[in-house]
């Protein structure tokens, strides 16, 4: 399968512990997004890398959230001290940008993280 | 963060009844809309990339049209069946390529 993979796809943690999501794209894609999904909301941008930059984050991504793509393939989200608030379905997404697609992004099937 | 509605939540549908459902989005500075399918435990599964005003597409049993300068998009299912059970999510992708997502309409299909 050469789709979009996220690890873990559960997560459960207690309120102020650290936790680290991965995200694996489509190979040849250089742009990878990260997106927060809540209960009966669509999922909400975070962040995205072209290559390994990280060219934008979203007002959303607190102090707490960093995300890094190191050699511009996989990628991590890190949320620091989690709190109750970030319950959500993290996902991933891919896309080539500059290829014959209009940038259509390929999403992973999230992380589901609960805070306890 | 652009206000990108969806109408309806959710329906339900008897199997082989067709249906359709809206999704509504800025008409300013558009670039492409798509159209994801959303089943439960599995990624979201891209449907359709529209551009051009009055683009049709089609894709089996599933159809969708643009209207960029009204700001709308119907997604159509002829014939619903059971695996089209599923959240259908809309997302407008404005020229700085960040897509802004509906909240989805959820489709139940009744066998």
């Amino acid at each position: 399968d050469t789709g979009v993979s996220q690890d873990p796809r559960h997560k459960i943690t207690k309120r102020g512990q650290n936790v680290t999501f991965r995200c694996d794209p489509i190979s040849e894609h250089n742009r990878l997004y990260w997106y927060r999904q809540t209960l009966g909301q669509g999922p909400e941008f975070l962040t995205y890398f072209q290559n390994e930059a990280q060219l934008e984050k979203s007002r959303l991504l607190s102090d707490r959230f960093s995300a890094e793509r190191p050699k511009g393939s996989f990628s991590t989200l890190e949320i620091q001290r989690t709190e109750q608030g970030d319950s959500a379905m993290y996902l991933c997404a891919s896309s080539l940008v500059g290829g014959v697609m209009t940038d259509t992004q390929y999403f992973g099937p999230g992380t589901r993280l609960t805070v306890l | 963060i652009l206000n990108v509605e969806q109408s309806p939540q959710s329906l339900h549908v008897q199997e082989g009844d067709s249906t359709n459902f809206t999704c509504s989005f800025p008409s300013s500075n558009f670039y492409a809309l798509h159209w994801y399918r959303w089943e439960t435990a599995k990624s979201p599964e891209a449907l359709f990339v529209m551009t051009l005003n009055g683009d049709e597409k089609k894709k089996g049993r599933i159809s969708a049209t643009l209207n960029t300068k009204e700001g709308y998009s119907y997604l159509y299912i002829k014939g619903s069946q059971p695996e089209d059970s599923a959240t259908y999510l809309c997302a407008f992708l404005p020229n700085d390529y960040k897509l802004s997502f509906g909240a989805g309409t959820t489709v139940t299909v009744r066998a």
